[in-house]
């Protein structure tokens, strides 16, 4: 089983609507979540951490559910620069840093006008 | 300024051949990272340095060895390029004990032909 299974997409959604896609993770010692955004060649950048309680920046809201081992990020009002690959991003320490820092594939998501 | 950058952006070269990619931040961090991204777009750490002391070595072939002359820079050295080595390298940093947010640099795009 992979580490982290994240449906590669892609997703065509409609400008202005709401898309949501989640990822699974295997190590149930998993400490920390992040969502990391990367446009088509170019690195990839911190979008947002993912909080036990759920956390929303703007139209985006993230959710981690411990008990099931997934991560879910909702994008609201959905702009055309939204179109990237969204990279779920899991670590086994709580801290910051690397160790065992594990990355998705990807899921690609295109936002149509 | 560009806060983690690397040259060259790209690389091609012949099987057999050695070559180095450099990678330089700016933002006073503590630990620098290399990553793999292949063509199926998986990003895998490599590598990570901490003061000078490599604390991650995941298990890449010892023809790739990362050199890091001072706390701003990390170095990647290939010998004896293969095909398979065709892929982008990105490094990265993160400051140690802080936030989780790790920057990565535009990428080097290596073709092994």
């Amino acid at each position: 089983r992979k580490e982290v299974e994240q449906d590669p997409g892609p997703f065509n959604v409609p400008e202005g609507a709401t898309v949501a896609f989640n990822c699974t993770y295997s190590n149930s010692a998993s400490q920390s979540f992040f969502w990391y955004r990367q446009d088509c060649r170019k690195e990839p950048k911190l979008l947002m951490s993912v909080y036990s309680s759920g956390n929303e920046d703007g139209r985006f809201t993230a959710q981690l559910n411990r008990a099931s081992q997934y991560i879910s990020l909702l994008i609201r009002d959905s702009k055309l620069s939204d179109s990237a690959t969204y990279l779920c991003v899991v670590n086994m320490y709580s801290g910051g840093g690397a160790d065992g820092l594990t990355f998705g594939k990807g899921t690609h998501l295109i936002i149509q006008p | 300024d560009t806060a983690v950058s690397q040259t060259p952006k790209y690389l091609v070269t012949q099987m057999g051949n050695d070559k180095s990619i450099k990678c330089e931040q700016n933002l006073g961090h503590d630990t620098m990272y290399w990553y793999k991204q292949d063509s199926k777009k998986f990003l895998k750490i490599m590598f990570s340095y901490n003061n000078k002391e490599l604390i991650i070595n995941e298990t890449v072939p010892n023809r790739f060895s990362p050199k890091s002359p001072d706390k701003a820079h990390l170095n990647l050295h290939i010998n004896s390029l293969e095909l398979g080595d065709s892929a982008v390298y990105f490094c990265a940093s993160s400051q140690e004990g802080g936030g989780p947010e790790q920057y990565f640099g535009p990428g080097t795009r290596l073709t092994v032909t």
